[in-house]
């Protein structure tokens, strides 16, 4: 079974450029997260989405934050304008209907914002 | 104070020792406990689920302490590939199956 695919792997852009991530879960997996992991802390939910629904993005920068599942199955993520204190580790995860007691994270985005 | 606590580390151990470490929560109402392993630039993977009774995978014991508001981890017999930051993820079901996730525990096992 394919795991969480996310693309690009690393990204280094400047301060107040905009940047955009991609996400494709596990085949089946209807709910999909996206989290934001600073280099020393845990990973902290920026938006769930269920189905092409959003659950939770109380987390989520909505002034230069924005995500989309338009159909249910990849998921983008997109910073306009970045920020210094974006530079993190960008990760998607999916998990099945039954609910989100585990969740199968993808690689990651290595972001750096210069 | 933050909704999940925990001690950053780094918890360094002799292979074949024992450590155990701690993690508290502040939101009562959570309903599901949970320990990831995350290896250094890697994703987060489940390690093990923590249930009432408390659980044991093998070297890898869980326990969860409702009325103090902590979970436990317990390795055995340390291994070096044990070394991996340790992440509590506490689930509050109410808030739609939200997933909170600890600050991680860093383990080094040495030989």
């Amino acid at each position: 079974e394919a795991g969480v695919a996310q693309s690009p792997r690393y990204k280094i852009i400047e301060k107040r450029q905009s940047v955009a991530f991609w996400c494709n879960p596990i085949s089946g997996h209807a709910t999909l997260y996206w989290y934001q992991q600073i280099l020393g802390q845990g990973p902290k939910l920026l938006i769930q989405f269920q189905n092409n629904g959003v659950v939770d993005d109380s987390q989520l920068p909505k002034d230069r934050f924005s995500a989309e599942r338009l159909k249910g199955v990849d998921s983008t993520l997109k910073i306009q304008p970045a920020k210094l204190e974006d530079s993190a580790v960008y990760l998607c995860a999916s998990s099945t209907p039954r609910g989100p007691d585990e969740q199968y994270f993808g690689p990651g985005t290595r972001l750096t914002v210069t | 104070r933050k909704e999940v606590e925990q001690d950053p580390g780094p918890f360094n151990v002799p292979e074949g020792a024992t450590v155990a470490f701690n993690c508290t929560y502040s939101n009562s109402a959570s309903q599901s406990f949970f320990w990831y392993r995350q290896d250094c630039r890697k994703e987060p993977k489940l390690l093990m689920s923590v249930y009432s009774s408390g659980n044991e995978d093998g070297r890898f014991t869980a326990q969860l302490n409702r009325a103090s508001q902590y979970i436990s981890l317990l390795i055995r017999d340390s291994k070096l590939s044990d070394s991996a930051t340790y992440l509590c993820v506490v689930n509050d079901h109410a808030a739609g199956n939200k997933l909170t996730f600890g600050g991680g525990t860093r383990v080094l096992v040495k030989p």
